[in-house]
């Protein structure tokens, strides 16, 4: 079964420069989540969605982040205009259905580099 | 608030050590679920365990053990005998039913196992 599918991989980009990260969690878990790594913060949360529908998006650093998720098998990421310190890696993560409180299954990460 | 904390930012064994990852955790909600992950140096993150707050019993997976203690809020993991394949971070976890059954991460403990 595949996993949850990020892209890119790794980007590199230019100050000012707009980014947009996608993902697609596995096929029937219906809630969805960005995070972010770094090292001085570790993991944060940014948004998550439950059927689609964004549920808390109070992680988001400031209006530059929005995230969407038109359906339930695509959602993006999108920095505009991205900072180097939006520098990170963002992990997108799925949950299966009918499970609130149930376990995390992550994509294996977009690490974005802004210069 | 809840919180996750996790004290012990790196820790080095020598292969074949036992060695404990400690985890602290922080809510006055009675019923949470608490995790671990494992994001080994490939990046991605992975699900070890998870535990609701109203099974206090330890666990053990093969080399994997899990000592879960509501009355000092810890969830500590144990690895005995390591093995270099085991170097790794290693996150703990927390989900409460209220605050929208967010997962909140620990900061995280980076293990080097030497060979």
């Amino acid at each position: 079964d595949a996993g949850v599918i990020q892209s890119p991989r790794h980007e590199v980009t230019e100050m000012g420069q707009e980014v947009t990260l996608r993902c697609k969690p596995i096929s029937g878990h219906n809630s969805l989540f960005w995070y972010r790594q770094t090292m001085m913060r570790g993991l944060e949360l940014l948004i998550y969605f439950n059927n689609n529908v964004p549920i808390d998006d109070s992680g988001m650093p400031e209006d530059r982040f929005s995230a969407k998720m038109p359906n339930a098998s695509f959602s993006t990421l999108k920095i505009q205009p991205s900072e180097p310190r939006d520098s990170a890696v963002y992990f997108c993560a799925s949950r299966t259905q009918g499970s609130n409180t149930g376990e995390l299954f992550f994509g294996e990460g977009s690490r974005l580099t802004v210069l | 608030a809840q919180k996750v904390t996790q004290a012990q930012t790196e820790i080095s064994v020598v292969e074949k050590e036992d060695v404990t990852l400690d985890c602290v955790y922080e809510t006055r909600d009675t019923t949470y679920y608490l995790f671990w992950y494992k994001q080994p140096p490939s990046g991605e993150l992975v699900f070890l365990i998870r535990r609701n707050s109203f099974d206090e019993q330890n666990e053990i997976s093969g080399r994997y053990s899990w000592n879960f203690q509501k009355s000092t809020s810890s969830f500590n993991f144990t690895i005995t005998a390591s093995q270099v394949v085991d170097s790794a971070v290693y996150f703990c976890a927390l989900i409460l039913n209220t605050g929208g059954f967010k997962t909140i991460f620990g900061a995280g403990t980076r293990l080097f196992v030497k060979a």
